[in-house]
């Protein structure tokens, strides 16, 4: 069973660099597999960030491109997420999931930006 | 960025009734050339992640109760809870996979009657 934990600070001053971690058990991060950060404003929906494969590839959200970076350690068999001069607006949770398709997910970690 | 809308917002349904949720995108989501549509669903109830329901728009994930069908093609797509129980009072999303960035639809919030 894969289980995905997301880890990081869950606060963040405004104009910092957010910046999470995804470890990923029960299965290898160079499977043939995208994975994935979503994140959600308090009480609203959900919003995609970007995926990256094992080999590197990235995709990102054309609203965050500029700001975002994903990694991935596949010697640690985890994935990474900053997210640079951050602001309220990004105050949301937090979630690692994996694939297109998303079938296993995080438990998510609240992030505030605030000073 | 293709763009879901869902409707409606919020549904109130009697417990065994049938809910029914629907998702339209902006464009098509369906390839061609594998004749899939690029669709999915899923459930979240508070304090959780979301849940995968239903993949390629009617594919349903292990484990997921048979009350659960989705249906559609193209550009309109369904969730049907065919009988509900007080388990499914959730918020539903769809998304879809066809092209970055990946979108999800507004969500419908599924209370009982």
């Amino acid at each position: 069973q894969v289980q995905l934990q997301e880890s990081g600070p869950g606060l963040v001053k405004p104009s910092g660099t957010l910046s999470l971690t995804c470890a990923v058990s029960g299965g290898s991060i160079s499977s043939t597999n995208w994975w994935t950060w979503v994140r959600q404003p308090p009480g609203k929906g959900l919003e995609w960030i970007g995926e990256i494969y094992h080999s590197g590839s990235t995709n990102y959200n054309p609203s965050l491109n500029s700001r975002v970076t994903i990694s991935v350690d596949k010697s640690k068999n985890q994935f990474s997420l900053k997210l640079s001069s951050v602001t309220a607006a990004d105050t949301a949770v937090y979630y690692c999931a994996r694939g297109v398709w998303l079938d296993y997910w995080g438990q998510g970690t609240l992030v505030t930006v605030s000073s | 960025d293709i763009v879901m809308t869902q409707s409606p917002d919020s549904l109130a349904v009697s417990l065994g009734e049938r809910a029914t949720i629907n998702c339209k995108s902006s464009q098509s989501v369906l390839y061609s050339s594998n004749n899939k549509n690029y669709l999915a669903w899923y459930q979240q109830k508070p304090g959780q992640p979301p849940k995968l329901l239903i993949y390629w728009a009617s594919i349903r994930e292990s484990g997921v109760p048979d009350r659960f069908s989705g249906s559609g093609s193209g550009t309109d797509f369904t969730l049907t809870i065919s009988s509900l129980q007080a388990e499914d009072v959730a918020v539903y999303y769809c998304q879809q996979f066809y092209t970055t960035p990946y979108t999800f639809g507004q969500g419908t919030k599924l209370q009982i009657k």
